[in-house]
C-alpha cells in the first residue's frame, strides 16, 4: 500500500515552459487535493476534486490547470511557468465514512524550482 | 484565510507534556478542529481531529472547550522526534460536508529539547 505518491520528487524549470505533476493515491479516496507551500509558510490549496471528472479553484488558482480522469490519479499543470511558482507542491487525498470526512493523507512533496 | 490563530513557535522538555493551544472563535457548529504537523519538510501528518467532546488516540488528545472556541492539543510524552510544524485547522464544509478542503495557517513550531 503506497498511499499518496507524487511525481517527480524534483524539478528545475525555465521560465515558460510547462510540465505536469502527477500525483497517485492507491486507497480508492474520492477527495484529492493540490496545495504549494512557500519557505516559511503554510500550506495554500490550489486546486481539488470531490470525484473522477470534477475539480474545483481553491485558495490560488492562478497558473495552474488540474485534470481527474481517472479516480487514482489528480494532474496538476503548469502551462507557462513563472518564478513565482517555484514551491513545494503536496497532494492530499481523504474520503468520507459514515458521513464524516476522514482525515486527509499527503504525499511527500514535489520541489519546483523556475529560473 | 484560516480561522485559526497559534503561537508561532514553543518549546518543550523532552519527556514533558506538550500543550499546544489553538484560537478558533469564529467556529460554527458543523465545523470540526483537525491537527496536522510538519516535520521538515515532509507532507504533513494526521495527528487528530474533534468536534465537541475530547479526543484521545495514540498520539495525541484534544481538548475542546465548551464553547468550542479554542482547543488544546497534548503531546503527553514530548520526544525529540516531535520537533515539528503544528496546524491546527478548522475543516471548511462544502456539499453538504462531503468534502474535507483544509485550509492551512502557519502552524506552531514545537521544538522539544533534550
Amino acid at each position: 500500500n503506497a498511499g499518496v505518491t507524487q511525481t517527480p520528487k524534483f524539478r528545475v524549470l525555465k521560465t515558460g515552459q510547462s510540465m505536469t505533476l502527477l500525483c497517485a493515491q492507491d486507497m480508492n479516496h474520492e477527495y484529492m487535493y493540490w496545495y504549494r507551500q512557500d519557505p516559511g509558510m503554510g500550506l495554500r490549496l490550489i486546486h481539488y476534486s470531490v470525484g473522477e471528472g470534477t475539480t474545483a479553484k481553491g485558495e490560488v488558482p492562478d497558473g495552474y490547470n488540474v485534470s481527474r480522469l481517472k479516480k487514482q490519479n489528480f494532474l496538476l499543470g503548469l502551462e507557462s511557468a513563472a518564478p513565482s511558482q517555484t514551491s513545494v507542491y503536496f497532494c492530499a487525498s481523504s474520503y468520507v465514512r459514515g458521513g464524516v470526512n476522514t482525515e486527509a493523507f499527503f504525499g511527500q512533496g514535489t520541489r519546483l524550482t523556475v529560473v | 484565510d484560516a480561522k485559526t490563530t497559534q503561537p508561532t513557535s514553543m518549546d518543550c522538555a523532552e519527556g514533558r507534556a506538550a500543550n499546544l493551544p489553538c484560537n478558533h472563535s469564529t467556529i460554527s457548529g458543523n465545523e470540526y478542529v483537525y491537527w496536522y504537523r510538519q516535520i521538515h519538510s515532509q507532507g504533513p501528518q494526521y495527528i487528530i481531529h474533534g468536534l465537541k467532546n475530547n479526543e484521545t488516540n495514540e498520539m495525541a488528545s484534544l481538548i475542546i472547550t465548551e464553547d468550542r472556541k479554542s482547543s488544546t492539543l497534548i503531546l503527553p510524552h514530548a520526544t525529540l522526534r516531535d520537533t515539528a510544524v503544528y496546524y491546527c485547522i478548522v475543516r471548511v464544509e462544502e456539499y453538504g460536508g462531503a468534502t474535507n478542503k483544509l485550509i492551512f495557517g502557519t502552524g506552531t513550531l514545537l521544538a522539544v529539547q533534550p
